[in-house]
């Protein structure tokens, strides 16, 4: 089986900077995405990493380390529409597209 | 329209009734899938289609029936539910090569079974 781990709620205030850090265990790893979605809308791709180190795309960075099971997802300058649930998901075995996802994090962004 | 689409947005059934949900994508891409996202709960991967081909069937109750007549389209036909199968349900297509990473969403039928 596969578990993720990741913390269920964070808040911060606009321009800081928040980490999401994503935990797992699985077999076949074949990749860490991060996901986005707002209420009420769909789970739109953010970053993918299949091997070690730091993805950088705008404010939004992904790292993950394959050794410890781990990774994060860094928002930087945060703003308002950022507030949204984000999900993790593993890529795992050799069929074709199996994600497994977290139970996702609730990011609130305050004023 | 562009991206994943899914029709009906909203839907209320009866656990006698049959329905059917369809996804079409407009993307040129040649794997999808089926996913249900219930409230406090992880998504659920349930079905993947390969060039028209079922590759996963993720223990999926037989109640669920999905249909993928051709690489644009999939259908979940749905029979007897129960109450508990309430939720989103969420297509999403990818190339195949790109499955493990960037998957495309349609907005999703969110369902209630009575």
């Amino acid at each position: 089986g596969q578990s993720l781990e990741q913390p269920s709620e964070v808040t911060a205030v606009e321009g800081a900077i928040v980490q999401i850090n994503c935990t797992y265990q699985t077999s076949g790893f074949y990749g860490l995405s991060w996901y986005q979605q707002h209420d009420g809308g769909a789970p739109t791709f953010l970053s993918y990493n299949a091997l070690d180190g730091l993805e950088e795309t705008g404010r939004f960075s992904s790292f993950l380390s394959r050794s410890d099971s781990y990774g994060y997802l860094l928002l930087q300058e945060l703003q308002m529409k950022d507030s949204a649930s984000y999900f993790c998901a593993v890529g795992r075995g050799s069929t074709l597209g199996r994600l497994y996802f977290g139970r996702g994090t609730q990011l609130t962004v305050w004023p | 329209e562009t991206g994943v689409t899914q029709t009906p947005r909203h839907l209320v059934m009866g656990m006698t009734n049959k329905k059917s949900l369809k996804c079409e994508q407009h993307l040129g891409h040649n794997a999808m899938y089926w996913y249900k996202q219930s409230a406090k709960k992880p998504l659920e991967l349930m079905f993947v289609y390969n060039f028209k081909e079922q590759t996963e069937n993720n223990s999926v109750p037989s109640r669920f029936s999905p249909e993928c007549p051709n690489s644009s389209h999939l259908f979940l036909h749905l029979h007897t539910l129960q109450p508990e199968d309430s939720a989103l349900y969420l297509c999403a297509s990818s190339q195949a090569r790109d499955s493990y990473n960037e998957q495309f969403f349609g907005p999703g039928t969110r369902l209630t079974v009575l």
